[in-house]
């Protein structure tokens, strides 16, 4: 099976802008999660998606948001980017019950200047 | 909530070695630990996961861990270093509190140096 896909790999936006990253599951998963990694903080948990509904939230301001299509397919965007945004951004796709794994994708680096 | 404290942010061994990168976890739930390797501009790749089976869990290339409740710690080891081995890994703890098993906290982290 093919692993989790992410695209863009490498993105770069000012201050201000708007952001869209996109995330393909492997075939079969319905449990897609994302992540914030940066030097400072380490890795943080975004959210998470279930069958098109959010199941579980971090500690993010509003900012940050998702959604999951029909296909399992997930999009997280970030409005009004701000420096502090700068960061690896990871996301991981499960089947979806249990203790499932979560198996994760290379990631899309975002720099905001 | 829960959380992750992984000793030492940078460990150095010799090849041929001996790794012990070592973690201690806070919950108040059994937990679902895992460890994860991630290289260099790549993504986090599983090692191992301890669901509440089998204390010591044994992963790829080597590395094992063991869950030990009374010390809540989940220590990784591998007991001869390789080059390729050097990288940085991650102990994490899944919270169910929000209905999920999903949501991952992890530790800062431990960077592996293999000299050869």
């Amino acid at each position: 099976k093919a692993g989790v896909t992410q695209t863009p790999r490498y993105l770069i936006k000012t201050r201000g802008q708007q952001v869209t990253l996109s995330c393909s599951p492997i075939s079969g998963h319905r449990s897609v999660s994302w992540y914030q990694q940066t030097p400072g903080q380490g890795l943080q948990f975004l959210f998470e998606y279930f069958s098109e509904t959010q199941r579980n939230k971090g500690n993010f301001p509003g900012r940050f948001s998702g959604r999951q299509f029909s296909n399992s397919r997930s999009e997280m965007n970030v409005s009004t980017l701000e420096l502090g945004d700068s960061a690896l951004y990871l996301c991981a796709s499960s089947p979806g019950q249990g203790s499932d794994t979560q198996y994760f994708g290379p990631g899309t680096r975002l720099t905001v200047l | 909530a829960q959380s992750v404290t992984q000793l030492g942010s940078h460990v150095s061994v010799s090849e041929g070695a001996l790794v012990l990168l070592r973690c201690n976890y806070s919950s108040s739930v059994p937990p679902y630990l895992f460890w994860y390797v991630q290289y260099p501009n790549q993504g986090l790749q599983l090692l191992l996961k301890y669901t509440s089976a089998a204390t010591l869990v044994k992963g790829i290339n080597g590395f094992e861990a063991e869950f030990k409740k009374s010390e809540t710690s989940f220590h990784l080891t591998k007991p001869s270093a390789h080059m390729s081995d050097a990288a940085e890994y991650f102990c994490a703890v899944s919270d169910i509190s929000g209905g999920s098993n999903y949501k991952l906290t992890f530790g800062k982290g431990t960077l592996l140096t293999v000299n050869p």
